[in-house]
């Protein structure tokens, strides 16, 4: 069985400081990896992705990917009382299998 | 910017009744997902349409499902004959280039059986 681990949270992190959001995942190879934002009672909203090993920055978010260590990372920089939400990581899974398998989420707060 | 959008936004249905949820993929999309998330728990996968026939489905997606890409930007959902458990939050998701690509989500129908 395939999984997708978070930590459900809630992380509570004050405004303008950095928030960090992990996911470990079981499939060594999965291909692809994806941060969704989801705010209560609406869709997920894709904030980044990232296929290789190492960072990719994408305004204030930047994702980190650890395939050796099956780990990828969310920061984000400067946060605002918007960032407030259930973040999910997705994670495609391989051989041709491109269905996501999603994790809990991790609910962050930001405190103003 | 190009979005999925999705209807009903909520259907309320008794159970044994069909139900069809209706989406609208992004219009130079070629790959179309259905996900499902009842209340308080995680997304799951569904089913994955490319070309005109499934290409991926789960357990989930047992014979009281089906899908239909019925004319050239509609994607449908039917659910035969409902239960009380298929209550949940029904997603539709387009990717352009699928396989290992991104995909955007619509807005979700609430589809809440009786």
């Amino acid at each position: 069985q395939k999984e997708v681990e978070q930590n459900s949270g809630p992380l509570s992190v004050p405004e303008g400081a950095i928030a960090s959001l992990n996911c470990t995942y079981s499939d060594r190879g999965s291909q692809s990896f994806f941060w969704y934002r989801q705010y209560s009672g609406k869709s997920p909203e894709l904030i980044t992705f990232i296929y290789s090993n190492g960072d990719k920055e994408d305004g204030r978010f930047t994702a980190q990917l650890n395939k050796a260590s099956q780990y990828v990372s969310l920061l984000i920089r400067d946060s605002q009382p918007s960032d407030s939400a259930t973040y999910l990581c997705a994670v495609s899974g391989s051989g041709g299998n491109y269905q996501l398998i999603w994790g809990a989420g991790t609910k962050l707060i930001i405190k103003p | 910017e190009p979005e999925v959008t999705q209807t009903p936004s909520h259907q309320v249905t008794q159970m044994g009744q069909e139900v069809i949820l209706r989406c609208v993929p992004i219009s130079n999309h070629l790959y179309f997902y259905w996900y499902r998330q009842i209340l308080g728990q995680k997304v799951e996968f569904l089913v994955s349409f490319y070309n005109n026939e499934i290409s991926e489905k789960s357990e989930i997606f047992d014979d009281q499902f089906s899908v239909e890409r019925p004319d050239g930007s509609n994607f449908t959902l039917k659910i035969r004959s409902t239960k009380l458990e298929d209550s949940a939050m029904y997603f539709c998701a387009s990717s352009g280039q699928g396989g290992y690509n991104e995909q955007f989500f619509g807005p979700g129908t609430r589809l809440t059986v009786l």
